[in-house]
């Protein structure tokens, strides 16, 4: 079975640019969960949709959008990017909802110059 | 709402034990926790939903207070491959979906 699958593995940006990053979660898993970790914070909650539905959303800007698709897989959206937003995201699928272990993604590395 | 880890860093000999500390200001419904490796994605350890109740994952063992809402992660006889960042997760009562809130970690070394 194959794991959760992040795509890019790396990206560099430029301050005021937008970047998308995609998420395959496990085959049947219908909770995808975002993840932003930085050396200083540790992992913090960005946001978790489940059937195509957001149903929780952490303390972050506007400009941190995700959505996802009827397969379950997802995408998170960062618009106007700034220096602070450098950071490794990570996905997580689980198979249905709360309680469940997570399966993480090795994550997208983004740089923003 | 994040919670609290400590201490943030440890080292130990091959053999020794240590123990993580996972405190919340907020009534916790479940404590997770999560080992990373340098460099590779969080990997699940366990899940603990009752107050007093303890997991075990190999030699690592962990107990869940509700009432203090304190988790502790006892790390028994340590191996190198202990070794990575801790992480404990928590979600909070009343959340709807799946939200958790993670510390900041704890980092480990085991040396030989």
């Amino acid at each position: 079975k194959a794991g959760v699958t992040q795509t890019p593995r790396y990206l560099i940006k430029t301050r005021g640019q937008q970047v998308t990053l995609s998420c395959s979660p496990i085959s049947g898993h219908r909770s995808v969960s975002w993840y932003q970790q930085t050396p200083g914070q540790g992992l913090q909650f960005l946001f978790e949709y489940f059937s195509e539905t957001q149903r929780n959303k952490g303390n972050f800007p506007g400009r941190f959008s995700g959505r996802q698709f009827s397969n379950s897989r997802s995408e998170m959206n960062v618009s106007t990017l700034e220096l602070g937003d450098s950071a490794l995201y990570l996905c997580a699928s689980s198979h249905l909802s709360t309680n469940e272990k997570l399966f993480f993604g090795s994550g997208t590395q983004l740089s923003v110059l | 709402q994040q919670p609290v880890q400590s201490p943030q860093a440890v080292i130990l000999r091959e053999g020794e034990d240590a123990v993580i500390n996972c405190s919340s200001s907020k009534a916790l419904y479940s404590v997770h926790w999560y080992r990373q490796k340098h460099g590779e994605a969080p990997v699940f350890l366990m899940i603990l939903l009752k107050g007093g109740e303890q997991m075990r994952h190999e030699k690592i063992s962990a107990s869940f207070n509700e009432k203090k809402q304190q988790s502790s992660l006892y790390l028994t006889a340590s191996q190198l491959s202990y070794s990575g960042t801790y992480f404990c997760g928590t979600e909070g009562k009343g959340n709807s979906g799946y939200a958790l809130n993670f510390g900041k970690g704890t980092s480990l070394l085991v040396t030989p």
